[in-house]
């Protein structure tokens, strides 16, 4: 298996609402990132996990909850987001985890087209 | 932090003609420079990346080049193709599981 597999791949939430993405990967990969993508711009990177710990939080608002259960999945807890969260949520997740050596190889998931109404 | 900026934002070629997207970054620490493609609608995909300990690098039609004097480096499309249209994105990094910082895409149009 070569993919990193999201669901669901749209989302329409209410700004009081709960809801959650979903990030699957099989290929052993002990990094695994989320990323913010508005149209016509570039992915924008919120978080990084290593080895199922959070190694990176790029200042993303709290509203942003991101969980690492185990090392084939990541989530993304939504809570009260704004109309300008809507965006391609894209998780990527990479073989190495070493700091300072390594290509960082990311495959990308098709993303969660979330809108915020 | 690494600050990455690509020119041009839209590029449109003649089919045959080559491609040159342009990047350059400022973190001297970085050390891997990937590209990737998107097509419309789709996920960002690898289609070559280069390592700080090599000036250039190719495959088939597609070659990148990195000066890391000057900081900058270079996609080269040879030979353009339809299926050549998409958004490319230069990106830099300073290895794995750290942050890979993105350029702001240029939008290559292939005129048959």
């Amino acid at each position: 298996d070569t993919e990193v597999t999201q669901t669901p791949k749209h989302l329409v939430m209410g700004m009081t609402n709960k809801k959650s993405l979903k990030c699957e990967q099989h290929m052993g990969h002990r990094a695994m990132y989320w990323y913010k993508q508005k149209a016509k711009k570039p992915p924008e990177l919120m978080f990084v996990y290593s080895y199922e710990k959070l190694s990176i939080n790029e200042s993303v608002p709290s509203r942003f909850s991101p969980e690492c259960p185990n090392s084939s999945l990541l989530n993304l807890h939504l809570h009260a987001l704004q109309p300008e969260d809507s965006a391609l949520y894209l998780c990527a997740s990479s073989q190495h985890t070493t700091e300072s050596s390594g290509a960082n190889v990311l495959t990308f998931g098709a993303g969660s087209r979330l809108t915020v109404l | 932090g690494e600050n990455v900026e690509q020119h041009p934002s839209t590029l449109s070629v003649q089919e045959g003609d080559s491609a040159v997207i342009k990047c350059t970054y400022s973190d001297s620490a970085s050390n891997y420079f990937p590209w990737y493609k998107q097509e419309l609608g789709k996920r960002p995909q690898l289609i070559i990346d280069i390592r700080s300990n090599v000036g250039e690098k190719k495959d088939q039609r597609i070659a990148v080049t990195l000066n890391k004097t000057a900081k900058h480096f270079s996609l080269h499309i040879t030979e353009t193709q339809p299926e050549d249209s998409a958004v490319y994105f230069c990106a830099a990094s300073k290895g794995s599981a750290s942050k890979i910082i993105f350029g702001s895409g240029t939008r290559l149009s292939i005129r048959p």
